[in-house]
């Protein structure tokens, strides 16, 4: 079983700044096959990023992936105030298919 | 546009069973898989389990293996998750979820989910 480790487990930051949240799977993960999501309170999450780097249908671009094997990374270029959420990374490479636990985002 | 609920969802007491359903519409049920995914309250997501389009393939966590059995009655475009031995560890949204074609997929689209509490 692959585990996701995500860090840090919070981020403070300020609208306009530039967010880098981190997903490292204690094994490589089979062809990137690596998700990024994002959930506000109440809400079911939101798919953002597919394959590392593929952004969602309609998710801005603002919004970025990148890594691979077992390091990836979801940059948020300039945050606006909708972005303060969780975020999940997931593995689909290989079941059982496993989200990290969370990265919540907050307004500093 | 994909719509999924989920219904079936409530307080049921430990060592109990429940069946929850997902009715699927707006797209061609019978050639995706599909998947649960549920939260306990305050937590993070747990994947729980896959059922491929013909519900000829099956996959579970750990956690649920042998107690949780994944379904699908394609004529009716509705996902079920049958739920034996319940325990206060299974209180959850639960959420079903679909992503591409394939089982190894990332989840394009979730349901609105629904809450099972597991007490006595």
């Amino acid at each position: 079983e692959i585990v996701l480790t995500q860090s840090p487990g919070t981020l403070s930051l300020s609208p306009g700044e530039r967010a880098t949240l981190s997903c490292r799977a204690s094994q490589s993960v089979n062809s990137n096959y690596l998700a990024w999501y994002q959930q506000k309170p109440g809400q079911a999450p939101r798919l953002l990023i597919y394959g590392a780097s593929s952004r969602a249908t309609g998710i801005p671009d603002r919004f970025s992936g990148s890594g691979s094997g077992t390091d990836f990374t979801l940059t948020i270029s300039r945050l606006e105030p909708e972005d303060f959420a969780v975020y999940y990374c997931q593995q689909y490479g290989s079941s059982p298919y496993s989200f990290g636990q969370g990265t919540k985002l907050e307004i500093k | 546009q994909v719509l999924l609920v989920e219904s079936g969802g409530g307080v049921v007491q430990p060592g109990r069973t429940l069946r929850l359903s997902c009715a699927a519409s707006g797209f061609t049920f019978s050639s995706y898989a599909m998947h649960w995914v549920r939260q306990a309250p305050g937590k993070g997501l747990e994947w729980v389990a896959v059922i491929s389009y013909d519900g000829s393939n099956k996959y579970y966590a750990d956690s649920v293996k042998g107690r949780f059995t994944i379904s699908r009655d394609n004529s009716k475009n509705t996902l079920y998750l049958e739920m034996n031995s319940l325990g206060a560890d299974d209180t959850a949204v639960y959420y079903c979820a679909r992503g591409v074609v394939v089982i190894a997929s990332y989840f394009h689209y979730w349901g609105q989910g629904t809450l099972v509490t597991v007490s006595s």
